[in-house]
């Protein structure tokens, strides 16, 4: 059982260049979300998903997007990327509602944008 | 506890000590919240949880206190050990909210042996 897991874990990309980030999760969780984490700030929703075939705007969803074709993975786009969004992702997923149930982290992928 | 800025709160303690890491949450119809510890590379780790209809949960070394009146959550670790050396931080469900959590800028624990 290999919990969250996330591809890449480092990437370096160039302002307009576009990636995907990868997010699988062998729970059967419902429930799966991106946030972004930046120095001196909490993390911040980007997307999340309430289920297969279905996505929804977080905190800061503006440059990004995602897919959620299946159930186990949750893809995170950049169409063009700007330095603004070097970060560290994290995806994480809950079997229930976030609300009220516990968030399973993966181990996050590194971004740089120069 | 925890302020605004790019330096996280510190916290040093002796190996063997007890800790407490403090939280003020904002919102105060949020009715669940979590601590998570995350060490350095590595995805924020659950560690314990608490509903608002309790003031107190406790874990293993761990237990969680929950002030509603002042909108306060502290952590207390046990016994704290070289391996508890990570950032803490919590988390409230941002006013009842179903999804969406509000999670602090967090604490660095230090611990030396």
């Amino acid at each position: 059982n290999a919990g969250v897991t996330q591809t890449p874990k480092f990437r370096v990309l160039k302002t307009g260049q576009s990636m995907t980030l990868l997010c699988a999760q062998d729970m059967n969780h419902e429930y799966m979300y991106w946030y972004r984490q930046d120095p001196g700030m909490g993390l911040r929703l980007i997307h999340y998903s309430v289920g297969e075939g279905t996505t929804a705007k977080g905190e800061v969803p503006d440059g990004y997007n995602v897919s959620r074709l299946k159930k186990q993975n949750f893809l995170l786009g950049l169409e063009s990327a700007a330095p603004s969004q070097t970060s560290v992702y994290f995806c994480a997923s809950t079997k229930g509602l976030a609300g009220a149930n516990e968030q399973f982290f993966g181990p996050g992928t590194r971004l740089t944008v120069l | 506890g925890e302020s605004v800025g790019l330096h996280l709160p510190t916290l040093s303690v002796q190996e063997g000590d007890n800790s407490i890491i403090n939280c003020a949450y904002s919102n105060s119809a949020s009715d669940y919240f979590i601590w998570y510890k995350q060490e350095s590379g590595k995805g924020p780790q659950f560690i314990i949880d608490i509903r608002s209809n309790m003031d107190k949960r406790q874990g293993q070394r761990v237990t969680v206190l929950l002030n509603k009146t002042v909108k306060h959550l502290s952590l207390q670790i046990a016994a704290t050990q070289p391996g508890d050396s990570a950032v803490y931080f919590c988390a409230e469900n941002s006013g009842g909210s179903n999804y969406k959590l509000t999670f602090g800028k967090g604490t660095l624990l230090t611990v030396n042996p």
